[in-house]
């Protein structure tokens, strides 16, 4: 069994301020992790994605993410939050194989200027 | 490539009607998946295929939900008779692998009037 848990729903900070937005899985086995991006109105997009390289991955837009096996967290970070990046993300684990994928709840970013 | 594209981008019927919502994969992927999402339940997976053959379809809510895929480039979901509850958008989206990494659609936002 797997699941996902982003641990808050909605996330506010200033523009040019750091944002965490913060993930927790829990798999049986060696886990690819995701991130997902999804502004109002639009489809997902990958942010960026784990699958057992380099344990700090960057992605798009300035965002990056550390796996922690001893925390069993993903959290994704960005130095300086911009407009553009008010948006709905969601933190995506899969074990692999025919298992179904799980999503997060999501959270919701809110930057203010 | 133009990536996942679905049709309609949205859709406003009557209950009781047959919706057929289409979907595009991106040339290539062996993995397609169909998603809804509604503020209540979040992003739920509702079937996926590989290499056209339905895999797994227990997320699909009712019988009156099917999908198909004829071929490599096309696949439909269909909601017969459709029902007010079936309001929300959905996702249709592909990936190389095992959902290696999924490229989400547009999204179909379907109102059941």
């Amino acid at each position: 069994a797997q699941s996902v848990t982003q641990l808050d729903s909605h996330v506010s900070v200033s523009e040019g301020t750091p944002v965490l937005l913060r993930c927790n899985y829990s798999s049986s086995y060696s886990p690819s992790l995701f991130w997902y991006v999804q502004h109002p109105n639009k489809g997902l997009q990958l942010l960026l994605k784990y699958t057992s390289a380099a344990t700090l991955v960057k992605g798009i837009n300035g965002f990056e993410a550390e796996f922690k096996k001893s925390e069993t967290s993903f959290h994704l970070t960005k130095p300086s939050a911009h407009m553009s990046d008010a948006a709905e993300y969601f933190c995506v684990v899969n074990s692999g194989g025919y298992q179904k994928v799980t999503f997060g709840i999501g959270t919701k970013l809110q930057v203010i200027p | 490539d133009a990536g996942v594209i679905q049709s309609p981008r949205h859709e406003v019927t009557e209950m009781g009607q047959e919706v057929t919502l289409r979907c595009k994969p991106i040339s290539g992927h062996d993995y397609l998946f169909w998603y809804r999402q509604t503020m209540m339940r979040g992003l739920e997976l509702l079937i996926y295929f590989n290499n056209n053959v339905p895999i797994d379809d227990s997320g699909m809510p009712e019988d009156r939900f099917s999908a198909k895929m004829p071929n490599a480039s096309f696949s439909t979901l269909k909601i017969q008779p459709s029902e007010p509850r079936d309001s929300a958008v959905y996702f249709c989206a592909s990936s190389l692998g095992a959902w290696t990494e999924a490229f989400f659609g547009q999204g179909t936002r379907l109102t059941v009037v």
